[in-house]
């Protein structure tokens, strides 16, 4: 089983480019999210979709933009970057939002924001 | 808006010994749920135990065990007989729960590094 796959590993952006992280799983999730990683912090969630169609904002949402169109595929864009998003970020999936259902997670994308 | 606190930025233990990671949170909900996470250098988020508030009970998965005291606010997580593979940072996380179904995302602690000496 893949589980939840992010494209791409790693990548180097130049400031006001744009891009678009990738996530799929294909466990049939209902929930998706994004969360990023600073050094010395915990994850922060961006944007959260409780269901396919659906999209929320979390902690950190700004400067970020979600799409999640079909039930295995979340997006995570940014339209115009800056070293400030320069971050690990992780995709995770979901059953059902909720406790009693355990949030799985990709392997992380290592962005550089120069 | 929630917050997660883990004071102990770093430990370091012998390997076999039983070690406790600290965590408090703040939160003025009712319903919730507690998670530790372990991220070994690979990166990869491991669920290693969930603690739902509404149940007194403390949750033990194997080796793992935590203390969870409701009115205090304190989660913390207990390794018995560390091993070199438990070597990993460790997330305390908090989630906010609906009474009809749903839930917030997780929020965070900034984590602990911990490492088991051979």
């Amino acid at each position: 089983n893949a589980g939840v796959t992010q494209t791409p590993k790693f990548q180097v952006l130049k400031t006001g480019q744009s891009m678009t992280l990738q996530c799929a799983q294909d466990m049939n999730h209902n929930s998706m999210y994004w969360y990023r990683q600073d050094p010395g912090m915990g994850l922060r969630l961006i944007y959260y979709s409780a269901s396919e169609g659906t999209t929320d904002k979390g902690e950190v949402p700004d400067g970020y933009n979600v799409s999640r169109l079909k039930k295995q595929n979340f997006l995570l864009g940014l339209e115009s970057a800056a070293p400030s998003q320069t971050s690990v970020y992780f995709c995770a999936s979901s059953y059902l939002t909720g406790g009693n259902q355990p949030q799985h997670f990709g392997d992380g994308t290592r962005l550089s924001i120069l | 808006a929630q917050t997660v606190t883990q004071s102990q930025p770093e430990m370091s233990v012998q390997e076999a010994e039983t070690v406790t990671l600290s965590c408090t949170y703040d939160t003025s909900e009712n319903n919730y749920y507690l998670f530790w996470y372990k991220q070994p250098p690979s990166r990869q988020m491991i669920l290693v135990i969930r603690q739902e508030a509404y149940k007194q009970q403390n949750a033990t998965e194997n080796r793992f065990s935590v203390n969870f005291q409701k009115a205090a606010k304190s989660f913390s997580l207990k390794i018995s007989d560390s091993q070199l593979g438990d070597t990993a940072m460790y997330f305390c996380a908090f989630m906010k729960t609906y009474s009809g179904g749903g839930a917030d995302g997780l929020t965070f602690g900034k984590g602990t590094h911990l490492i088991i000496q051979p």
